[in-house]
């Protein structure tokens, strides 16, 4: 089945720690997102990527790092320097170019705790 | 993007049709309007989205004023699997734009 997959479901990151969250999609999409959600709360949006070794920064970029090296996969490694890290993190991606009006399809999160 | 107004929460009957009201006065001509639902710890899931006609999918069916200033979206057989919070998102579709802004929503209860 198509669809975007986030791994891990639960991550936890020690003081001081980077930690990688990936997403991959096997729908063939050109974009892909990063956004944070907090409780109670919308998405906010981390970083984008409308196209293979190209991303822009969303409102709250700082503190994150991402990569698009393949079409597949973009993830995001949340630094040492986001002091506050925890959340629910989901990606999205949308179909090509010519779909300016498609929806953006969800993964199923990954939540970040700190110990 | 235009700013949404939607109730806070809502019941409905299992079996019955569950319809959701979404206020969009200050919608503009390219903007387009998107329902997503998430499930508690889940991802938002995509339901439908329209411009101006009315759009019918195998979920749910999305009913847009002649004016554009309002949309429901109803969901005609409501399952208790249909429980969750339902955003309704007006954008403008351009590659320009790519954030998504979700507000509240309305936290819909399907009761058995």
């Amino acid at each position: 089945d198509g669809g975007i997959t986030q791994s891990p479901k639960y991550l936890f990151r020690k003081e001081g720690q980077n930690v990688t969250l990936s997403c991959e999609q096997n729908l063939n999409h050109d974009a892909m997102y990063w956004y944070r959600q907090d409780p109670g709360q919308g998405l906010r949006l981390i970083y984008y990527s409308q196209i293979v070794n190209d991303f822009q920064k969303g409102d709250i970029a700082e503190g994150y790092s991402v990569s698009r090296e393949k079409k597949e996969s973009f993830p995001l490694t949340v630094t040492s320097a986001q002091k506050n890290p925890t959340a629910f993190y989901l990606c999205a991606s949308r179909p090509p170019r010519q779909g300016a009006n498609q929806p953006q399809h969800f993964g199923d999160g990954t939540r970040l705790s700190i110990l | 993007d235009a700013k949404t107004t939607q109730p806070t929460s809502m019941d409905c009957a299992e079996g019955r049709a569950a319809n959701l009201p979404c206020n969009h006065s200050t919608i503009s001509g390219n903007e387009y309007v998107y329902w997503y639902r998430q499930i508690h710890s889940q991802g938002p899931q995509y339901i439908i989205h329209g411009l101006k006609n009315n759009e019918t999918n195998e979920m749910a069916s999305l009913i847009i004023t002649e004016d554009r200033k309002s949309s429901t979206l109803i969901l005609p057989h409501a399952t208790l699997r249909d429980t969750a919070v339902y955003y309704c998102i007006v954008r403008i579709s351009n590659f320009g734009n790519e954030k998504l802004t979700f507000g509240t929503g309305t936290r819909l209860t399907i009761i058995p």
